[in-house]
């Protein structure tokens, strides 16, 4: 399966403080997205690397991708309460995207 | 261009009702996708369209679920004799082709009384 697994679960930080997530995946992929999800809503797509691709920033997000062990990790640096979501990986192979539950993630002010 | 657009928000039925549920994507987008999801889980495929060809669907696509995509415009989810196990979001996204995320919709929240 192409589905992410996302670790943790749930992460709770401060304003201000960095939050880090990770995935891991399975198969060959020809790239990996991530995306947030405020509650409620649908998913809003962040960020995507592609897979000869080691490392991605956009802002507050940093995004780094190892393909020799199927993993990616999302940072987000100096977080804010409106940042408080739930964080996917989408790895993508040749098919259509699946996602795993995702990281929630609630910053506190 | 506002995104993509999906009717109506929020939908309650009885069981037993059918329920059509509309998704306008992004129009130079020609790829359309249908997900649904339940509480605390991610998004789970159902089916994808490219332009008006419905390339794959779900196992999670019962007999009762029917999807269109007529003139790769706009497309329509129908769930026939609708059962509780139905309550979700039902999502939908386009794209513009593999190499590129996916624009989501808000959702249609439905509830099977």
């Amino acid at each position: 399966s192409q589905q992410g697994e996302e670790d943790p679960q749930a992460l709770s930080i401060q304003e201000g403080e960095n939050a880090t997530m990770n995935c891991s995946y399975k198969t060959s992929i020809n790239n990996l997205q991530w995306y947030r999800q405020n509650s409620g809503r649908g998913l809003v797509h962040l960020i995507l690397i592609r897979s000869n691709e080691r490392e991605k920033h956009s802002g507050r997000l940093r995004v780094t991708l190892d393909t020799s062990k199927k993993s990616s990790s999302l940072l987000i640096t100096a977080s804010r309460a409106a940042d408080t979501a739930s964080y996917f990986c989408a790895p993508r192979g040749y098919s259509t995207l699946t996602f795993g539950k995702g990281t929630m993630l609630l910053v506190s002010p | 261009d506002t995104g993509v657009s999906q009717n109506p928000r929020h939908k309650i039925t009885k069981r037993g009702q059918n329920v059509t549920f509309r998704c306008d994507p992004i129009s130079e987008h020609n790829r359309l996708y249908w997900y649904r999801q339940t509480l605390g889980q991610g998004p789970e495929f159902l089916t994808y369209f490219q332009n008006e060809a419905q390339l794959e669907k779900s196992r999670l696509l019962s007999d009762r679920f029917s999807a269109e995509r007529p003139k790769g415009s706009f497309s329509t989810l129908e769930i026939q004799r609708t059962e509780q196990g139905d309550s979700a979001m039902y999502l939908c996204a386009s794209s513009d082709g593999q190499n590129y995320g996916y624009t989501f919709g808000s959702g249609t929240r439905l509830t099977v009384v």
